[in-house]
């Protein structure tokens, strides 16, 4: 059964730092793309970047270019999102979600709730 | 670019049909066969109920269904149950590896 299981809810400061994580398993982890996904409060689903674990190609949505960053282990088989400097308005839940063959999101974390607030 | 767009809400009684529109541009929903929609239960993950275009996934109810037209896609829900409320976002590839989303479209099941 594939499954992307996240790391949990965060709260943290206005200007600290965070690193999520998105850990898969019931596939080969390094064949498939991962996304990054955020839904703002009471918002829609807006895509962030993608990457590939085989060779760590990474890809960023013009809308978050240089304001987050994604990596991957592929020997943990753990994709991450992570932020230098957070922003109250980064508050949002993230989801991890796995490309399939085509471009066809197929599999979802559970997502993971983070908190910027002084 | 900018989010697809559909209707913020629609509504239906239990057994009745809907079907929530999805427009989008020629570089995206009407360039490639890759629309997918996602059914999202509040403080839940979404659900991939159809990808590209019109294919269902394995466990996916054949109540749901999905077509395309040009720029507008659609996803359509026949036989509606109480179950079947919830919020609805589709999604098409828009090249140089970019996905977009639509706003997501609120169904009620009255």
């Amino acid at each position: 059964e594939v499954q992307l299981v996240q790391s949990g809810a965060g709260v943290k400061k206005p200007g600290e730092s965070l690193k999520i994580s998105c850990k898969g398993s019931g596939y080969r982890f390094s064949d498939y793309w991962i996304g990054w996904v955020r839904q703002m409060p009471g918002k829609g689903l807006e895509w962030m970047g993608i990457i590939f674990p085989g060779d760590s190609d990474t890809r960023y949505s013009p809308s978050f270019e240089g304001q987050v960053t994604i990596s991957v282990d592929k020997s943990i088989n753990t994709a991450f999102l992570q932020w230098g400097s957070l922003k109250a308005s980064d508050t949002a839940v993230y989801y991890c979600a796995r490309r399939d063959s085509g471009w066809t999101i197929d599999y979802w974390g559970q997502g993971t709730l983070v908190t910027v607030s002084s | 670019q900018s989010a697809l767009t559909q209707p913020a809400s629609v509504s239906g009684s239990p057994g009745q049909s809907i079907t929530i529109s999805c427009t989008g541009t020629s570089s995206d929903v009407g360039g490639y066969y890759l629309v997918s929609w996602y059914q999202q239960h509040p403080g839940e993950a979404p659900k991939l109920m159809i990808y590209e275009d019109i294919r269902r996934p394995s466990g996916v109810s054949i109540r749901f269904s999905g077509s395309k037209s040009g720029n507008t896609a659609s996803l359509t829900i026949s036989g509606l149950q109480a179950e079947d409320e919830a919020d609805y976002y589709c999604c098409s590839y828009a090249g140089d590896t970019t996905l977009l989303f639509g706003g997501g479209t609120k169904l009620t099941v009255l």
